[in-house]
């Protein structure tokens, strides 16, 4: 398996509170990406990077900020967490964006926010 | 814009073929994905082809493309318990950065 960690698993918050979700890698992979996955909605994107302070905007991005400061890990910020955004993040991997492109998909941090 | 389809749901009996199917609209699209997800885990490739192929076998696995209709199958032979579990297909849709499109996902549920 690739070497994907997500942290905190599970979380559960308040409307109105700041939320900070992690991944870490250990493939030295450029490409790094947040998912939010949701019935009926599949998985969507919500920022991505394509190398150290480079990120871009996903199709869903609205009310998510992200840093990576370093190649191991990519943050994904909630600043002021509602609760249209429960929902399972995905972070994901990929060593390039041409070719086969795979991404690796880490173990998902599932959200609550009441 | 782009969009993959899928239907959300299968349910076949253990031993029988499974035919999960899915349509993309990106005709510009270079690769194609089938991943699969696991209760309780992240999603994991399965296998992939590329945009000139029209089929590309894999043990139990047979991806069909049909490029005139944008269709994408993936069929599972002597279906097994264990492969219950949701299927997304995906499409990267062009430009530098590889990003996927992914449809919703098939819950593919297998009778013993």
């Amino acid at each position: 398996d690739a070497g994907i960690t997500q942290s905190p698993r599970h979380k559960v918050t308040e409307t109105g509170t700041p939320v900070t979700l992690r991944c870490h890698q250990t493939e030295n992979h450029r490409y790094m990406y947040w998912y939010r996955q949701d019935p009926g909605h599949g998985l969507r994107l919500i920022h991505y990077s394509y190398g150290v302070k480079d990120t871009d905007k996903g199709e869903v991005s609205d009310g998510y900020s992200v840093s990576r400061s370093k190649t191991e890990d990519f943050l994904l910020t909630l600043e002021s967490a509602t609760s249209s955004q429960t929902s399972v993040y995905f972070c994901a991997i990929s060593e390039s964006a041409g070719g086969t492109n795979e991404q690796f998909f880490g173990p998902g941090t599932r959200l609550t926010v009441l | 814009g782009e969009d993959v389809e899928q239907s959300l749901f299968l349910s076949v009996r253990e031993g029988d073929s499974s035919v999960i199917n899915c349509t993309y609209t990106d005709s510009s699209s270079t690769y194609l994905y089938w991943y699969k997800q696991e209760p309780g885990a992240g999603l994991q490739l399965l296998t992939y082809i590329f945009s000139n192929m029209d089929m590309k076998q894999d043990q139990r696995l047979t991806v069909l493309l049909n490029k005139k209709d944008k269709h994408l199958s993936l069929r599972i032979a002597d279906t097994q318990t264990g492969d219950s579990a949701i299927y997304f297909c995906a499409e990267n849709y062009g430009g530098s950065q590889g990003n996927l499109i992914f449809g919703k996902g098939t819950k593919l549920s297998v009778k013993p």
